[in-house]
């Protein structure tokens, strides 16, 4: 069972341009969605991160757009550069830390594979 | 510096050959995991540890078996291995700094079986 949906699968845009990914989750439980970003060899990085009590959050070039109502989430890269050419993962999660009696569920998106072309 | 370290990085075995992939780190997080990476399937969690002794099954952990013994490591057994375990497999860790720590990865170990 996916619970998360994320689209599209690969995306290509030129340089200057806006690049947009989008997410969907089906579990209301997720309270916590980040994005990773990973380069060919590597493992993922976190790129930013949202809570639900917010509808956006903006670092650099990166914008996270979250709508609780629809159960969707979005990332945008502004002024999109060859550099960030990569696959793009977003994921939904239900944290608690160990503290707290300790509980997880994290869910992946299939992955965007962003070519930024120059 | 701060890192997920993971061995083998590169392994070709054969079916049922028992085999063991490590994974390290040196954050003194609490949290460790281990995903697989398929093409068009993205991540998906296998186990899960919130702490020294305490590990949950993920989304796949069948033929899978983990042990958490030492706060720093969390091997990944493969008792049976089999050709659809054939994959690129991800440990990471997360420590307790803030609500919602982030997750560290290691560089990952592509395991082919024959």
């Amino acid at each position: 069972q996916q619970q998360v949906k994320q689209s599209p699968q690969s995306l290509i845009v030129q340089k200057g341009g806006i690049s947009i990914i989008n997410c969907a989750y089906e579990n209301t439980a997720f309270d916590y969605f980040p994005w990773y970003q990973q380069f060919p060899g590597k493992g993922p990085a976190l790129l930013i991160a949202i809570r639900p009590d917010v509808s956006e959050k903006k670092e650099g070039r990166f914008t996270i757009s979250f709508n609780k109502s629809a159960k969707q989430f979005s990332l945008h890269i502004m002024d999109s550069q060859p550099g960030d050419s990569a696959t793009y993962f977003c994921a939904a999660s239900s944290w608690r830390q160990p503290r707290w009696g300790g509980s997880e569920k994290l869910v992946f998106g299939k992955g965007t594979k962003l070519t930024v072309n120059p | 510096e701060a890192q997920v370290t993971q061995n083998p990085r590169y392994l070709i075995t054969v079916t049922g050959k028992k085999l063991t992939v490590t994974c390290s780190q040196n954050m003194n997080h609490e949290y460790m995991s281990w995903y697989r990476q398929d093409p068009g399937l993205g991540l998906r969690q296998i186990y899960y540890s919130m702490n020294v002794e305490v590990t949950d099954k993920g989304d796949v952990p069948e033929g899978y078996k983990v042990s958490r013994k030492e706060k720093r490591n969390f091997p990944l057994i493969l008792e049976s291995p089999s050709p659809n375990q054939t994959s690129l497999y991800f440990c990471a860790s997360r420590g307790s700094s803030g609500e919602y720590g982030e997750l560290f990865f290691g560089e990952g170990s592509r395991l082919t079986v024959l």
